[in-house]
């Protein structure tokens, strides 16, 4: 089955403990990204990748890290979280996009985060 | 400026009734537009994408492009309490490599 998971689903943390979200895709997509989404704001962009080793900032990167090691996986580090960081959080991936294109993107199920 | 508008409602409609969404953007260039649905809790799924001007139609779903206005809507026709969800409107722009901007999201009920 076609997917995109993500590990764990359900986080609560303390400030200033690094945490790492897993982020897979069985799809050979080369285009994998990270989004927060909070109440009112929808979904902000984080970090995206469009190939193994070749990432990029989004709209709000601060206090966040990404890698991509292997084109399947695309992991989000947080290397001291803090509470503002408390968010669902959305891996998704998609093939490239060529000239006037269609980019459907997979979006994982979902991680909850919390940051006490 | 946000570069992805829309409504945040909520919009209640009655069941049967037709739902119309909107949404605005800002970057003329944009080529692609698309329609999420998205279920309290889960994740965002695709039901329409748009490249032309015009109406798109997919079912109850018809998804209508006026580039000229910057604008995008999507209506959902005989509309049911299972399309009860959040509608998020999301945009290519141009010239972007990031790929997908998002509105906030208008949340729709429909009422049995």
């Amino acid at each position: 089955e076609a997917q995109v998971t993500q590990n764990p689903r359900y986080l609560i943390t303390v400030t200033g403990k690094k945490l790492t979200v897993t982020c897979s895709q069985n799809m050979n997509h080369e285009y994998m990204s990270w989004y927060r989404q909070d109440p009112g704001l929808g979904l902000r962009q984080i970090y995206y990748s469009m190939n193994v080793e070749v990432t990029d900032k989004g709209d709000v990167p601060e206090g966040y890290k990404v890698s991509r090691k292997e084109k399947r996986n695309f992991p989000l580090i947080l290397e001291s979280p803090s509470p503002n960081q408390t968010s669902l959080y959305f891996c998704a991936s998609s093939f490239l996009v060529g000239a006037g294109g269609y980019n459907e993107q997979f979006f994982g199920p979902g991680t909850r985060l919390t940051v006490l | 400026q946000k570069e992805v508008e829309q409504n945040s409602g909520p919009l209640s409609v009655p069941e049967g009734a037709i739902a119309s969404l909107n949404c605005t953007y800002s970057d003329r260039g944009s080529q692609s537009f698309f329609w999420y649905r998205q279920y309290s809790g889960k994740s965002p799924e695709l039901i329409m994408s748009i490249y032309s001007n015009g109406d798109k139609e997919d079912g109850r779903f018809t998804a209508q492009l006026n580039k000229a206005s910057q604008y995008v809507s999507l209506l959902i026709r005989d509309s049911q309490p299972s399309d009860s969800a959040t509608y998020l409107c999301a945009v290519v722009p141009s010239g972007s490599a990031r790929q997908l901007t998002f509105g906030s999201g208008t949340q729709l009920t429909v009422l049995p």
